[in-house]
């Protein structure tokens, strides 16, 4: 079945790297998404990868892909308070209608 | 801006009424879609429609009802047949791209007293 499932927590100190990791169950995924949400907000999409490449690069994001494993991560370097917020992991379903399977999102507190 | 419209942002009903958030874009987008958010779950999808008077059920629709009688707008009715309606709704469209990223609406927070 199509599952996606993330850690809940993760605390960071201000300045250092985070990694948000990820594992879904699809392997017939053809893109992965990472969307970020904010308190009482909507999701705001961060990156997305396809899922013929390894990695992906976006100023302070960077996306590594392990198809084999089916493993995600988001990396966030020089973390700062304002990424503090709830990540969510996302598969596009390779179904007919183009569904997208998302995690239970992992909340990230950044501190000083 | 082009962008999707969620109203009211927070919402409360009593139990056995029914209640309809409403879910506008502007961004030209032909399919849309609604799902729910509870703490420490994923997001559920509710309905979703890929073209105006279409849509289909997704995983969690029962005790909610939608229509598309527009392209811009796909408003949902949560029922009182929903036994849990207290929730965090999202609405989202998708790009008619090959990367097919959702755009999510703010959120409308319902709470049934």
């Amino acid at each position: 079945g199509e599952d996606v499932e993330q850690s809940l927590f993760l605390s960071v100190r201000e300045g250092d790297s985070s990694v948000i990791n990820c594992t879904y169950t699809d392997s017939s995924s053809t893109y992965l998404y990472w969307y970020k949400q904010e308190p009482g907000a909507g999701l705001q999409l961060l990156t997305y990868i396809f899922s013929n490449m390894d990695m992906k690069q976006d100023q302070r994001l960077t996306v590594l892909l392990n198809k084999k494993d089916k493993h995600l991560s988001l990396r966030i370097a020089d973390t700062q308070t304002g990424d503090s917020a709830i990540y969510f992991c996302a598969e596009r379903n390779s179904g007919g209608y183009n569904k997208l399977i998302f995690g239970a999102g992992t909340r990230l507190a950044v501190h000083p | 801006d082009g962008g999707i419209t969620q109203s009211p942002k927070y919402l409360f009903r009593k139990e056995g009424q029914n209640v309809t958030l409403s879910c506008e874009q502007n961004l030209n987008h032909d399919a849309m879609y609604w799902y729910r958010q509870d703490p420490g779950q994923g997001l559920r999808l509710i309905y979703y429609s890929q073209i105006v008077n279409d849509f289909q059920k997704g995983d969690i629709a029962e005790g909610y009802s939608v229509s598309r009688e527009k392209k811009e707008s796909f408003p949902l009715t949560v029922t009182s047949a929903q036994k849990n309606p207290t929730a965090f709704y999202l609405c989202a469209s998708r790009r008619p791209a090959n990367t097919g990223e959702l755009f999510f609406g703010e959120g409308s927070r319902l709470t049934v007293l």
